[in-house]
Order: C-alpha cells, then sequence, then structure tokens
C-alpha cells in the first residue's frame, strides 16, 4: 500500500515558468514533509521541507504548500530553470519513535527546457 | 567537507553469490540509514543505526539482508544468496543525531546491484 503518492511521473514546462509538482499522502500520522531532488547518477539532495504546523514553506523560487484537511502537497518552482530538471521525491515522516524513517513517493521527472 | 560515500558505484553478481555494500557517512553524524530503490520505484526504508543503540532492522526484506556498523562510521549492507529481485539501487544516508524526520538526511550517489 502505497502511503505518498506522486501520481505524474513526468512533467515538462518551459524555462521561466512555473513548475508544480504535486504529491498526496494516506497517512494522517504523517506530520513532517520534504522534497529532495536527484540528478542521475548522484543520490538525492534535501530541497526543502514544512512542518503539519504549517500551510506553506517558502525557500528562494521554492515554495511547497500543504493541504492537510485534503493530505496533499505541492512543490512551486518559479522561474523553473534548466537546471532544475531532476527527478523530485516527495517524502514524509510521522510522529512516534520511528519519526526518522522517510517514506518516500515514487518521484517526478521534471524537464525544464531552454 | 566530504558527503556520504558508497563502493562500489556498481555491482553484477550472479543469483546466489553474497554480495557486501559499503558506507561512508558524514564524519561526526551519528545515524545512518539504508535504503534502496527498484525500478519505477520510491525510495524503500531498510535499516537505521543511531550512535551505540540497536539498529532499526524493520525495513530489512528477508533474513538474508543484514547490516552492521562498526566504530559508529562505516556500515556495510551484505545480501546473502542474491536473488534476482534484489536488483536495485541501494542508497546510503547519514544525518547529524536521528531521531527525527527533520534530521536532513544526506544521501550517498549509491550502488547499482544487478543480480544476473
Amino acid at each position: 500500500d502505497q502511503q505518498v503518492k506522486q501520481n505524474s511521473p513526468s512533467l515538462s514546462v518551459q524555462e521561466g515558468r512555473i513548475s508544480i509538482l504535486n504529491c498526496d499522502y494516506t497517512n494522517s500520522m504523517f506530520d513532517y514533509f520534504l522534497w529532495y531532488k536527484k540528478y542521475p547518477a548522484e543520490g538525492p539532495t534535501f530541497l526543502i521541507s514544512i512542518s503539519s504546523i504549517k500551510d506553506k514553506n517558502e525557500d528562494g523560487r521554492f515554495t511547497v504548500f500543504l493541504n492537510k484537511s485534503a493530505k496533499h502537497l505541492s512543490l512551486h518552482i518559479v522561474p523553473s530553470q534548466p537546471g532544475d530538471s531532476a527527478v523530485y521525491f516527495c517524502a514524509a515522516s510521522g510522529t512516534g519513535g520511528s519519526n526518522y524513517k522517510l517514506t518516500f513517493g515514487k518521484g517526478t521527472l521534471l524537464t525544464v527546457n531552454p | 567537507g566530504a558527503g556520504v560515500s558508497q563502493s562500489p558505484s556498481n555491482k553484477v553478481t550472479e543469483k546466489g553469490k553474497d554480495v557486501e555494500l559499503r558506507c561512508d557517512p558524514i564524519s561526526g553524524h551519528t545515524a545512518l540509514y539504508w535504503y534502496r530503490q527498484s525500478l519505477g520505484q520510491g525510495l524503500e526504508f531498510l535499516i537505521y543505526f543511531q550512535g551505540n543503540s540497536a539498529p532499526d532492522k524493520s525495513g530489512l526484506p528477508s533474513d538474508r539482508f543484514s547490516a552492521e556498523r562498526t566504530g559508529g562510521s562505516v556500515s556495510t549492507l551484505t545480501i546473502q544468496r542474491t536473488q534476482q529481485e534484489d536488483s536495485a539501487v541501494y542508497l546510503c544516508a547519514s544525518s547529524l543525531s536521528g531521531g527525527a524526520g527533520t534530521d536532513t538526511q544526506y544521501f550517498g550517489p549509491g550502488t547499482r546491484l544487478t543480480v544476473l
């Protein structure tokens, strides 16, 4: 049973436009959400996170929105740049003693065209 | 400073053979994690080490999988009697203190394991 879902395997946008990557989760015990970015042949790198007590977190061109009632979060990248082309993973962790465990989605391949 | 390193970067083995995958975490990080990513899937948690505490092995898929962490630093993931379904990228991560999802996990480049 997939607890973190990224339903779009890929997304293509033009340079300078907004990229919106979506993520849904089913486990109501999740209280911390992260986005990781992965280039080919490299490990994932942390991008941005949000706690369940917030509905928005912004860091430069990257903003994450959380809608707890819908169990949905999204990552907005604006303006998109060709260097943003990568696989983006949504991840979540929960409360309790094993909150170090991250549950990942399958990823979305973002391609930013010049 | 140096990031998480893993070796080998690629490993091809025959079904039934044993393999060892190595991870060198970031110096000073007390928490170490192993994940694997099978084709078309997200990262799947395997095992977690924190200091001298007993590891959380709850994600290991079978008793053919084991891991150890010597001296609180280097870790080795061992897969015995490999099967074709073990083919995946095995990723190691470390974090400063562990214990919470808020403690950023830094990933190595992974070891791509192919079982023929």
